[in-house]
């Protein structure tokens, strides 16, 4: 079954430094998303992309964040100046269609992120 | 935009025995999906139900859906120690966008 697969599965950082985030999403879909979920925490909408553009971000996808799709396959969740306070698991998904059709949001199994 | 609020927030079980976690949301919905999440990894999807539909099976799972209370419920049969893990709902409405909203959820512990 195809699958979203994510690169680092752990990353370790210090505070201050940029950290890319890699994402391979499901070859066909259009619909593209990043979440984070601090441990123990509920998992956070962060940003959707469709159509090469942010279609919606939360109030966490602050100037700090960036989102990029290089090259038509990878999905990428850059953080410029890294935080303490953004150390968490950082979960890429990606759906053929929007979810409101009834399309299934499928998640890769995450990013663990700490900074130091 | 809305999340699910899942109930109980957390379930032990014996294997063997039935789980059931209610889902309760507060405006009118497109669809309502399920999700699974096992500790540190990613979440699995396991069933969608629409709007229109009442209830929905996948094997074990049974769906069910009451739009005039906004509430849904999974319902786990014969459980298995696999099955622990935490559950999610994630209504979808048109005025959210495309993205899903995640409660705090229920974890469920199946105790062999």
């Amino acid at each position: 079954e195809p699958e979203v697969t994510q690169t680092p599965s752990h990353q370790v950082t210090q505070m201050g430094q940029e950290v890319i985030l890699r994402c391979v999403p499901i070859s066909n879909h259009l619909y593209f998303y990043w979440y984070r979920q601090i441990l123990g925490q509920k998992v956070e909408f962060l940003v959707s992309f469709y159509n090469n553009e942010i279609s919606e971000k939360s109030e966490i996808f602050d100037d700090q964040f960036s989102v990029e799709r290089p090259d038509g396959s990878n999905f990428t969740l850059k953080i410029r100046s890294t935080k303490l306070e953004d150390s968490a698991m950082y979960f890429c998904a990606s759906s053929e269609g929007g979810s409101i059709s009834g399309n299934t949001i499928y998640f890769g199994e995450g990013s663990w992120l700490t900074v130091v | 935009s809305q999340q699910g609020e899942e109930d109980p927030q957390a379930l032990s079980i014996q294997e063997g025995e039935n789980a059931t976690m209610n889902c309760s949301y507060k405006t009118s919905i497109n669809n309502l999906q399920w999700y699974r999440q096992n500790s540190g990894r990613g979440l699995v999807h396991l069933i969608l139900i629409r709007s229109n539909e009442r209830e929905k099976h996948s094997g074990r799972l049974r769906v069910t859906l009451d739009t005039s209370k906004k509430s849904s419920s999974l319902l786990i049969t014969a459980s298995r120690a696999a099955d622990t893990a935490s559950y999610f709902c994630a209504p979808t409405s048109y005025n959210q966008g495309g993205k899903l909203i995640f409660g705090q959820g229920t974890e469920l512990s199946v105790k062999p």
